[in-house]
């Protein structure tokens, strides 16, 4: 089975300017959660979609935000980079909330840069 | 707000050695996670422990919880160098299933030979 892909890999943008992650879950998995990695605040939730709606958000700015597909696929976006949106980002992939899978996998991540 | 805490945050230890890895949580859960992360890679799963008295083991790693005290440790036995990393705990929230996780600040293990 595959495992979580994350498009893409590697990101440089400029302040100002607006970016979209993409995320492909395991086969089957409905659940997508997104997380921020950055040295200083470590790893942060930002939010989760099921069935594609948003269940359960963190603790971020209007400026991100995200949408999921039918197919299971999310994307996240945000607008109006700052140099502290540097990170790694993260997304996890789990299976149905009413199941006993409680297990999230992790996909290899998008590391953006702004400058 | 739930809060993790995990200490220690850097820990330098030889191989062959054994040692433990706390990390206790505010609130109430019925999750704990412990993750995996490399060096420039993303997170790789080791345990799931879902209920009180939870003990899981994977080669040279033990995991426990103990809901009462909001306190899981994991337990490294007999080093090897392999095993440097940096190890994470996480606790899902109160909501149940795959509601967002709750990361502590990460353990920075290097294990010399």
């Amino acid at each position: 089975k595959a495992g979580v892909t994350q498009t893409p890999r590697y990101l440089i943008k400029t302040r100002g300017q607006q970016v979209t992650l993409s995320c492909s879950p395991i086969s089957g998995h409905r659940s997508v959660s997104w997380y921020q990695q950055t040295p200083g605040q470590g790893l942060q939730f930002l939010f989760e979609y099921f069935s594609e709606t948003q269940r359960n958000k963190g603790n971020f700015p209007g400026r991100f935000s995200g949408r999921q597909f039918s197919n299971s696929r999310s994307e996240m976006n945000v607008s109006t980079l700052e140099l502290g949106d540097s990170a790694l980002y993260l997304c996890a992939s789990s299976g149905d909330r009413s199941g006993s899978s409680y297990e999230q996998y992790f996909g290899p991540g998008t590391r953006l840069t702004v400058t | 707000e739930l809060k993790v805490e995990q200490n220690p945050l850097f820990l330098s230890m030889q191989e062959g050695k054994n040692y433990t890895i706390y990390c206790n949580y505010s609130t109430t859960s019925d999750r704990l996670y412990w993750y995996r992360q490399d060096p420039g890679k993303s997170l790789e799963s080791l345990f799931v422990l879902l209920s009180n008295g939870a003990v899981k083991q994977e080669g040279r790693l033990m995991a426990s919880l103990d809901t009462k005290a909001r306190l899981s440790t994991l337990h490294i036995t007999a080093a090897v160098h392999d095993l440097s990393a940096t190890y994470f705990c996480a606790v899902g929230g109160p909501g149940g299933g795959a509601d967002g996780l709750t990361f502590g600040k990460g353990t920075h293990l290097i294990i010399q030979p």
